[in-house]
């Protein structure tokens, strides 16, 4: 079984200061580990992934995410928000073991005030 | 080389009518699986499939929802007598097989209305 938790339904930031959207998950095997990003009445965009090579992964726009073993824990990062970051930001999880599919986290509303 | 592509973006039905959902994958993708986004939630699995077989639909109401992919022509979701709980954003994602490292490339939904 596997499972994802999002921390927060809102992270609220100004413009050019960090982001930092929290995801931790749990998986019987070895996980891949995805962050998709959903603008509004828009489809999922993948942003970055994590398959088992570096921990630290980077992905489109400037985000980038570390895979932590230790702490089940698959955080999102950027060093300055900008307003079209705004959007809500799904953490996704797919265990490594024969079939499975994705399973989605609740989502985290980014919102970024000027 | 066009991405999912679903049809129609929006649709508006009234209680007991019919909804059909359509899906085209992207070129040289032979696995679709369709996901339900209810309001304030995330997306939720409803059904996997190959051309032909449905490989998984254990996220499937077990009526009134069906679901296909034929040899030719796109993924179809069917919701017969739909009821205003069915109103939600419904997508559709294609991958090239069933590797883990996958990601999937998702369309932009159907935002079906119930009314």
């Amino acid at each position: 079984a596997q499972s994802v938790t999002q921390l927060d339904s809102h992270v609220s930031v100004s413009e050019g200061t960090p982001v930092l959207l929290r995801c931790n998950y749990s998986s019987s095997y070895s996980p891949s580990l995805f962050w998709y990003v959903q603008h509004p009445n828009k489809g999922l965009q993948l942003l970055l992934k994590y398959t088992s090579a570096a921990t630290l992964v980077k992905g489109i726009n400037g985000f980038e995410a570390e895979f932590k073993k230790s702490e089940t824990s698959f955080h999102l990062t950027k060093p300055s928000a900008h307003m079209s970051d705004a959007a809500e930001y799904f953490c996704v999880v797919r265990v490594n073991s024969g079939y499975s599919t994705l399973t989605f986290g609740k989502g985290t509303m980014l919102l970024v005030s000027p | 080389n066009a991405g999912v592509m679903q049809n129609p973006r929006h649709l508006v039905r009234r209680r007991g009518q019919e909804a059909r959902l359509r899906c085209s994958p992207m070129k040289g993708h032979s696995h679709v699986y369709w996901y339900r986004q209810l309001p304030e939630e995330g997306l939720k699995f409803m059904v996997y499939l190959q051309k032909e077989n449905i490989i998984d639909e254990s996220g499937m109401p077990k009526e009134r929802f069906s679901a296909e992919f034929p040899k030719e022509g796109p993924s179809i979701l069917r919701i017969q007598q739909v009821v205003r709980g069915d109103s939600a954003a419904y997508f559709c994602a294609s991958s090239p097989g069933q590797d883990p490292s996958y990601g999937y490339t998702f369309g932009s939904g159907t935002r079906l209305t119930v009314v």
